[in-house]
């Protein structure tokens, strides 16, 4: 069985700023993937970031990036030069190895950006 | 190139009735995934479906709740003799095959039950 921690409830930022949120999961396939989602107040979910559990390279997409540290299970996003648009929640979410987009959620931060 | 399409956004049912909740694929994506919000939780996997098969349905309840894919049309969600605590949002993604980087997540359909 997989599981996703996400231990931050709540953050907040002062805008400009980095922010990292923690994801740590818990698998016992050879293969998985590792998502990132946002999740705005309007309600929808958006697609950050990949990574694959055999990706030597952290992923990068614009202003995210996400951490990976195989060893330590964990799986951390990185905003950087944060914006009033990045508050929303955000949900890590891992892909076993059977190959099909069934995903396991975090139960999510809530991230506000102060101006 | 529409995204995956899901209504209504927003539905109302009273204890007892029916809930239907559609979700038109993204062209050319044969696997279907639904998924269930409670209030500040995250998603929760119920179901995935191909074209006219049910693969894995580990996550869905019992009684009451049944989910298709037809050959044409959307796939339906449908929640019979709805309860207060099937109160949720309802999402749906879409994938092209079962290996790709990301699933494509709909807009959701929030159930309120009265």
């Amino acid at each position: 069985a997989q599981k996703i921690t996400q231990t931050q409830p709540g953050m907040f930022v002062q805008e400009k700023e980095a922010v990292t949120l923690d994801c740590t999961y818990d698998t016992s396939d050879q293969s998985y993937g590792l998502f990132w989602y946002k999740q705005p107040s309007s309600g929808e979910m958006i697609f950050l970031i990949y990574q694959g559990s055999y990706d030597e390279q952290n992923a990068t997409e614009g202003r995210y990036s996400l951490n990976f540290q195989k060893a330590r299970k964990s799986a951390n996003l990185v905003i950087s030069a944060s914006q009033l648009g990045d508050s929303a929640m955000y949900f890590c979410a891992m892909r076993g190895d059977q190959g099909a987009q069934k995903l396991v959620f975090g139960q999510g931060t809530r991230l506000t950006i102060n101006p | 190139n529409a995204g995956v399409m899901q209504n209504p956004r927003h539905l109302v049912r009273r204890r007892g009735q029916e809930a239907r909740l559609r979700c038109s694929p993204m062209k050319g994506h044969s696997h279907v995934y639904w998924y269930r919000q409670l209030p500040e939780e995250g998603l929760k996997f119920m179901v995935y479906l191909q074209k006219e098969n049910i693969i894995d349905e580990s996550g869905m309840p019992k009684e009451r709740f049944s989910a298709e894919f037809p050959k044409e049309g959307p796939s339906i969600l449908r929640i019979q003799q709805v309860v207060r605590g099937d109160s949720a949002a309802y999402f749906c993604a879409s994938s092209p095959w079962t290996g790709g980087h990301e699933a494509f997540f709909g807009q959701g359909t929030r159930l309120t039950v009265v």
